[in-house]
């Protein structure tokens, strides 16, 4: 069965960097792309960008564009979020998800990794 | 950016009502990119409807999805008590996703 498995919580500082990872199993990495997502606290979902793990494309929401990277790990079929320049308002629950191919949707989700910045 | 405006906020009903929530776009969004989603508290998202009406896998058929253009419908026939939940669109257009704000359905 298709699983995502994201790495656990994290604090961090302002002004800090924040790498989560989401390992994939249960179907063949490379042919699917990643999205991630977010949701701070009372809040909506946000898009943040996708990779893809054919190729390593990515596109970005124009507002994280200048700090975040997104990667991937064939070899472990990983994909990573890092997010740089930490504020108070990047605290949220942050979630990888497989793109439903032809339709754009995201089809399994990851079970989320909060990250708290905090002085 | 295409904006997502989701109506009702919130949406007050009991079990066994019909709940009709609305998305509506600020432009034309093609229905194969228009998706539905659950969310509870401490969970992660559930894909319910993909390409406007098309359930996902292992969803019941009290969920449906209906709409084009620039309006969209998610609807519960009957709702059940593990259907009161926030509910957001999602779509995609020029390689970015956008979801609106959510309706929040709750018990009446």
């Amino acid at each position: 069965q298709v699983q995502l498995v994201q790495s656990g919580a994290e604090v961090k500082k302002p002004g800090a960097s924040v790498k989560v990872s989401c390992k994939t199993s249960g179907y063949t990495f490379t042919t699917y792309s990643i999205s991630w997502v977010r949701q701070a606290p009372g809040q909506g979902l946000e898009w943040m960008g996708r990779i893809s793990a054919y190729n390593g494309n990515t596109n970005y929401a124009q507002k994280l564009q200048d700090r975040v990277t997104m990667t991937t790990d064939t070899s472990t079929s990983t994909a990573y979020m890092e997010l740089r320049s930490l504020r108070s308002d990047d605290t949220a629950v942050y979630y990888c998800a497989r793109i439903l191919t032809g339709y754009y949707s995201l089809d399994y989700w990851g079970q989320g990794t909060l990250v708290t910045v905090s002085s | 950016e295409i904006v997502l405006t989701q109506s009702p906020g919130t949406l007050s009903l009991s079990p066994g009502e019909r709940a009709t929530l609305s998305c509506r776009a600020s432009q034309s969004v093609s229905s194969t990119f228009l998706a539905w989603y659950q969310l509870k508290p401490g969970q992660a998202p559930r894909l319910l409807i993909y390409g406007a009406s098309s359930r996902a896998t292992g969803i019941p058929d009290r969920f449906s999805g209906s709409g084009s253009g620039t309006d969209f419908t998610l609807t519960i026939s009957r709702l059940e008590p593990e259907d009161f939940a926030v509910y957001y669109c999602q779509q995609f257009g020029s390689s970015f996703w956008t979801f609106g704000l959510g309706t929040k359905v709750e018990i009446k």
